[in-house]
C-alpha cells in the first residue's frame, strides 16, 4: 500500500516563524502535492512537484515556498508564518504518467495554528 | 470560472436510505478523469471511486456509483444503502489532460450526516 506521511499532525506557531511541514512517500511517486483546506474552500493547492528539484505554482502560493531535494520528501515551507495561515495542509502524491486512475493518495494532514 | 462546483454543503440521510451528492464540472479537454473522495472527521483523504471521460459505463464500486452525464458534465455519487459510518465530508475532484499536468481540482465539498 502507498503510505504518504507527515510530520505533524497538530502544530502551533507564532507568527513570524519559519514553519516547515514535511512529507514523506514511500512507492516511487514523480508526483507530490501541497494543499491547504479551509471550511467553505475546499482543497486549494499551493505547490506541487513533477520531479526532484523541480516544482510548479499552484492556486494560492503566495507566503509559501517549497523543496523538493530527494524524490520521496516534499517540503512546505511557511517563511514568515501569519495567521491567515491556519489551516489543515494536506500532502498527496501520484505516478506519472499514472495508472488508470491517476489516483492521488493523501497524508494524514498537519494542522496548523498560527498565534 | 469554477472547476467543479458541489452545490450542497450539507445533506442529511436516514440510514438504509440512498442518497446523491451532485458535482459539476467545467473542463475543454476531451480526456479528463472525475473522483470522489471521502475525508471522515478523522482527517485522512479516502479514494472511492474514478470515471474516465471515455468509460461508457459508469463506474460503480460496491455501494458506491458514479451517475456520469458527460454532455451536462455532471458526475453525481450516489451512495446507496447509507451506514452510520458513511457520515463525513465528500469531495468531488477532476484531473485534466492525460500526459500534460498533474494538476486536481477540487470542489468545496459535501458534508454528509446519516441519521439513525
Amino acid at each position: 500500500d502507498v503510505k504518504v506521511t507527515q510530520s505533524s499532525r497538530y502544530l502551533v506557531k507564532r507568527t513570524g516563524e519559519k514553519v516547515f511541514l514535511e512529507c514523506v512517500q514511500d512507492m516511487d511517486h514523480e508526483n507530490m502535492f501541497w494543499y491547504r483546506q479551509d471550511p467553505g474552500l475546499g482543497l486549494r493547492l499551493i505547490y506541487f512537484s513533477y520531479d526532484v528539484k523541480m516544482k510548479e505554482k499552484g492556486d494560492i502560493p503566495e507566503g509559501y515556498s517549497v523543496s523538493r531535494e530527494k524524490k520521496e520528501r516534499f517540503s512546505l515551507i511557511l517563511e514568515s508564518a501569519s495567521t491567515n495561515q491556519t489551516s489543515m495542509y494536506l500532502c498527496a502524491s501520484s505516478l506519472f504518467p499514472g495508472g488508470r486512475y491517476y489516483e492521488q493518495y493523501f497524508g494524514p494532514g498537519t494542522r496548523l495554528t498560527v498565534t | 470560472a469554477q472547476k467543479i462546483t458541489q452545490t450542497q454543503p450539507g445533506m442529511f440521510v436516514q440510514e438504509k436510505e440512498a442518497v446523491t451528492l451532485d458535482c459539476t464540472y467545467d473542463t475543454s479537454d476531451q480526456s479528463y478523469g472525475l473522483f470522489w473522495y471521502k475525508q471522515p472527521s478523522s482527517g485522512e483523504m479516502i479514494f472511492l471511486i474514478y470515471q474516465g471521460s471515455y468509460d461508457e459505463q459508469n463506474a460503480t464500486e460496491g455501494r458506491y456509483s458514479l451517475n456520469f452525464q458527460k454532455a451536462r458534465k455532471s458526475a453525481n455519487l450516489v451512495i446507496s444503502a447509507s451506514q452510520l459510518g458513511d457520515s463525513a465530508m465528500y469531495f468531488c475532484a477532476m484531473r485534466e489532460g492525460r500526459n500534460t499536468g498533474n494538476q486536481f481540482y477540487f470542489g468545496t465539498g459535501t458534508s454528509l450526516t446519516v441519521i439513525p
